[in-house]
This record gives structure tokens, sequence and C-alpha cells, in this order.
């Protein structure tokens, strides 16, 4: 079992539209939880993250962590076609030297 | 904010050959580099952590002899594919981290851009 899974899409909503994204984890050492975005052929650009259980929000995006369900989710409202990219879910140990797992990401298409 | 950025942004080469990639940390000092290997509709694995001034540390599975990565200054890590086959055919991305600053994982480790490597 890999210790982040993610579904990869791909998901496709219209414009406008509220897109929920989510991956789960199996280590309960993960501590720092983040979310990236991946344009093609680019590296990931960081968008959120958040340490421990709870709720974080930077405009449109929201980030939810449930450590006890190992759970969390990306929520991003009024979606625009530039939100459509990859989202990549990483988490990392305390003391693991920075070091990310990362899920496969999923593929987001927003639709004018 | 910082930027890392990697050179080439794809290469192709020949089996057989060597290829160097290298990562650059331009506007800060980066005393850990990560590589990672993505393959197409894959996950970003973490391949190696680069320290600068001492031996990279491999994730298990991965041939150190066969990616050499060097840390010889805060701002620069190479990573060379040595006698480079068709499976090492991926995207290679580095982070950097930069230090002194809050403290938490996410907001100090910065990506580069990536390299596409071909091998024919």
């Amino acid at each position: 079992q890999k210790e982040v899974e993610q579904d990869p899409g791909p998901l496709s909503v219209p414009e406008g539209a509220i897109v929920s994204l989510n991956c789960t984890y199996s280590n309960s050492a993960f501590q720092y939880f983040m979310w990236y975005r991946q344009y093609s052929r680019k590296g990931p650009e960081l968008l959120m993250y958040t340490y421990s259980s709870g709720n974080k929000e930077d405009g449109r995006f929201t980030a939810q962590v449930d450590k006890s369900s190992k759970y969390i989710s990306l929520f991003i409202r009024d979606s625009q076609p530039s939100d459509s990219a990859t989202y990549l879910c990483a988490m990392s140990r305390i003391n693991s030297g920075y070091a990310l797992n990362f899920g496969k990401g999923t593929s987001l298409l927003v639709t004018p | 904010g910082a930027v890392v950025s990697q050179h080439p942004s794809r290469v192709i080469c020949k089996s057989g050959t060597s290829v160097k990639i290298e990562c650059r940390s331009l506007d800060f000092q980066a005393t850990t580099m990560f590589w990672y290997r993505q393959f197409p509709k894959q996950s970003l694995m973490l391949m190696a952590t680069s320290n600068e001034g001492s031996k990279a540390t491999y994730e298990q599975g991965v041939e150190k002899d066969k990616f050499l990565i060097n840390h010889a200054s805060l701002t620069l890590s190479t990573l060379t594919v040595t006698s480079a086959h068709p499976e090492d055919s991926s995207f290679y991305i580095c982070s950097a981290i930069s230090p002194g600053t809050s403290g938490t994982s996410a907001d100090t480790q910065y990506f580069g851009p990536g390299t596409r490597l071909t091998v024919l």
C-alpha cells in the first residue's frame, strides 16, 4: 500500500463550480500537509500547507486536514479555466529533513 | 519568492551516454536540495537528498553509482545520469530548502521547473 493515495482523475468541472480534491494516507507520523499545483511540463508550485489537523483558507482555496481519518482535502471555489492543472498532495514527518511524500496527483479541467 | 532553476529544460541522448542536470538556487543559499523523478501520470518520487559538502543520501532502490549527485556549493547541485538507458527517460525535478525562514517544511522548499530526459 502506498503511503499517500490520490485519485488521478481526470476531473472535469464547469467554470464557477466548487472543486473538491482529496488524499488519504496511511502513515500517522505525517504532520505537515501540502497541496501543490503543477502545470504540464513544469515544476510543482506550493498552494497551501497546514500543520496537523484543521482548516486553512487562502482566497479561493481551502485546505482541510482530518488526522483521525487520515484524510486531507483541497477545495477550490469559483473555479476558473486557469485552475486547470494537476494538483498534488504531499506530506512529511517531523524531523524528516523536509523530504516530501507525494500523491499521484489529480488532473483537473475547468471548462469555460 | 525564492527561485530555483534547472538546466537543461530538456535533453535527448543516446543510450549509454551520460547526462548532467544542474539545479541552482538563484536568490538564496540552499544547504539541502532534493532530486525527484516523475514518470508520466505518476507521482514525484524522491530519489536522493543532497547536502552541501557531504555525500548524498539515496532512497531505497535508487542506484547511487548510476545517479551521481554533487552538491559542491550552496547554490548548485548536479545530477549525472551515467550510462543512460531508455528506462531512465523521465521528468527530473529538483527542489531546494531555503534555511532560516519560518521553520515549517512546506514554505521553505522551492521546486525547479524540471528537466525532461529522453534516452533513445
